[in-house]
This record gives structure tokens, C-alpha cells and sequence, in this order.
């Protein structure tokens, strides 16, 4: 029963193009998404979250958009710089359940030079 | 270093044997959790304790696996009896507040079990 879902195992982009990851969820509950990054032998660390009663929130390079009709948001990164090039974990958590984190499986970012 | 520690950083276990891994939480933080990632997968919640106190180990298998977070000293997740499963890498988390609230958990860098 996967509640949050990352459909694309990996996605290749050209440096300096957009870079788009996207992340499905069932439960309609959840009012916290988030947004983590991950390098191969390190811990993952948070990038940028979006709160349930905002459609889009933008750090730098780095914005989110939430469709909560369509139970869906992505990050884009733009431009896109070979630093990027990690696995993008989607998570989202509910107040119902405690706030208890549930992730996706992960899209694994590949900038080409 | 003030960010979340843990060690054995990678640890190698014959089946039966039991493992300990360990997790200092970043310096104020009093919420930890501990997360276990398989191969091509991603972070299942296993546990998340406050000092001394289990909150939630609803994501912890029933049997062989236990967490403490002692008043002193770090938070210890222990494999009893490991299996060939159990292979995988170990995160644990830390947080000032309760992490959904505000989004952000600081992770350590994993303990990767390796069971032979």
C-alpha cells in the first residue's frame, strides 16, 4: 500500500534545463509535503517543503507545486547544475497520523554535462 | 561535528548474530527515528522516540528488533537473530520539534548491515 509514489525510477536532463520530479499521493489527509535529497553513502537531506494550504513554494532554484485535486506535486529545478545529480525523495505526512513521515521510493536525477 | 552520528558506519553479521547500531541525535534535539532503506527502495519508518520514551515503532518488525533512547547516551536500534533480510541501510533521523510539523528531519549518513 504505497500512499506517496514516485513513478519515475531515474530521469536524465541536460545541465541548464529544467528538471521536473514528480510525486503522487493517495491519502487526502496529508497537509505537509516535502522534498529531500540524497547522495550515494550520505544521510538524505530536506531541500524544500509546501504546506497543504499553498500551491507553490520556491527557494532559489527550487520550487514546488502542489495540485491537491489532482493529489500531486513536483519540484523543478531550474536551471539544472551537475550538483543536482542525486536520488529525490518525495514524503508527505498527515496531522492525523502524528505527523509520521511516509516517503516514496525515489527518483534518482542525472544531470548530463 | 554537531550532526546527527552514527556508527558502525557499515557493519558485517553472520546469520544469529545480533546487531547494534547506533545513533547520537544532533546536540538539543530530543526526537529521534530510525529509518531502514532496502536495495531499490525507499526510507520505511521503523521507529521514532523521545528521551526514554517509544512513541511510535509502529513501522518496526515485531519480532527481533528493538530501540532505546536512554536519558543518557545515544539511541540504539537492536537486531536480534539477524536474517539475510535484514541486510540493508540504517538511517537515523533527529529533530527539534515533531518533524512533520515543520518538515525538517537532519539525518545521519547510515549504518549499512550486511548480513552473510
Amino acid at each position: 500500500d504505497q500512499q506517496v509514489k514516485q513513478n519515475s525510477p531515474s530521469l536524465s536532463v541536460q545541465e541548464g534545463r529544467i528538471s521536473i520530479l514528480n510525486c503522487d499521493y493517495t491519502n487526502s489527509m496529508f497537509d505537509y509535503f516535502l522534498w529531500y535529497k540524497k547522495y550515494p553513502a550520505e544521510g538524505p537531506t530536506f531541500l524544500i517543503s509546501i504546506s497543504s494550504i499553498k500551491d507553490k513554494n520556491e527557494d532559489g532554484r527550487f520550487t514546488v507545486f502542489l495540485n491537491k485535486s489532482a493529489k500531486h506535486l513536483s519540484l523543478h529545478i531550474v536551471p539544472s547544475q551537475p550538483g543536482d545529480s542525486a536520488v529525490y525523495f518525495c514524503a508527505a505526512s498527515a496531522r492525523d497520523s502524528n505527523y509520521q513521515l511516509i516517503w516514496g521510493a525515489g527518483t534518482k536525477l542525472i544531470i548530463k554535462p | 561535528n554537531a550532526g546527527v552520528m552514527q556508527n558502525p558506519r557499515h557493519l558485517v553479521r553472520r546469520r544469529g548474530q545480533e546487531a547494534r547500531l547506533r545513533c547520537s541525535p544532533m546536540k538539543g534535539h530530543s526526537h529521534v527515528y530510525w529509518y531502514r532503506q532496502l536495495p531499490e527502495e525507499g526510507l520505511k519508518f521503523m521507529v521514532y522516540l523521545q528521551k526514554e520514551n517509544i512513541i511510535d515503532e509502529s513501522g518496526m518488525p515485531k519480532e527481533r528488533f528493538s530501540a532505546e533512547f536512554p536519558k543518557e547516551g545515544p539511541s540504539i536500534l537492536r537486531i536480534q537473530q539477524v536474517v539475510r533480510g535484514d541486510s540493508a541501510a540504517y538511517f537515523c533521523a533527529s529533530s527539534f520539534v515533531l518533524a512533520g510539523v515543520t518538515g525538517e528531519l537532519f539525518f545521519g549518513e547510515g549504518s549499512r548491515l550486511t548480513v552473510l
